[in-house]
């Protein structure tokens, strides 16, 4: 069964930093790509950054290009997204998913319930 | 950057009626296009992936359609348990994967 599991979130003052991980078992975590999603309190779904299997390969939203960088260890199937910067706007559910391709679809078919971050002074 | 519009932002339906869903795209996003449904407190579940293929273990009664800008989640005969807010997403040009601001169904 796979399982996804975010933690690190929490309350941070506006310039601040955080780093999220996400623990995950029940595939091979080499072989798929992640990404993180968020989701500010009361809207809809904001994709946040994208790492290849390999780690090789990262892309990010405009919105936090240059303050947050993904990362994984693959010895640890541990995912990472470090946030430095960080600002009110920010604020959101933070959502690792698997992100799956087959034939040639993408879909993120396995998500972890999400890790609350709360930017404020 | 594709922008993905969904309608209505809140549909009312009765249990045991039909459900359609709207999600149009700014430009041609082929089939590459999944939704997801998300209840209050969880995180997104996937139903649909490719326009219309549903993923593992989601009911028959959902169904998807559509191709190019124009795409369509058809939940036959609603249940309790369907009413949640709906978001489509593309994957034809990425980064960065673009969702739909959301439709939230809800009880008539």
């Amino acid at each position: 069964e796979v399982q996804v599991l975010e933690s690190g979130g929490g309350f941070v003052p506006p310039g601040g930093s955080l780093r999220l991980s996400c623990a995950v078992s029940g595939f091979t975590f080499i072989n798929y790509a992640m990404t993180w999603v968020r989701q500010a309190p009361g809207k809809g779904l904001e994709w946040v950054s994208f790492i290849s299997g390999s780690g090789h390969t990262t892309y990010y939203a405009d919105s936090v290009e240059g303050r947050f960088t993904i990362s994984r260890d693959t010895s640890r199937n541990i995912l990472y997204l470090q946030m430095d910067n960080l600002r009110a706007d920010d604020t959101a559910v933070y959502y690792c998913a698997k992100r799956t391709t087959d034939s040639g679809f993408n879909y993120f078919d396995s998500w972890g319930q999400g890790t609350l971050v709360t930017v404020s002074s | 950057e594709i922008v993905m519009t969904q309608s209505p932002a809140t549909l009312s339906v009765s249990p045991g009626e039909r459900a359609t869903l709207s999600c149009r795209a700014s430009q041609s996003v082929y089939i590459n296009l999944a939704w997801y449904q998300q209840k209050p407190g969880q995180a997104p579940r996937l139903l649909i992936y490719g326009a219309s293929t549903r993923a593992t273990g989601i009911p028959a009664r959902f169904s998807g359609s559509g191709s190019g800008t124009e795409f369509t989640l058809t939940i036959s005969s609603l249940q309790s348990e369907d009413f949640a807010v709906y978001y489509c997403q593309q994957y034809n040009d990425w980064p960065p994967d673009t969702f739909g601001q959301g439709t939230k169904l809800e009880i008539k």
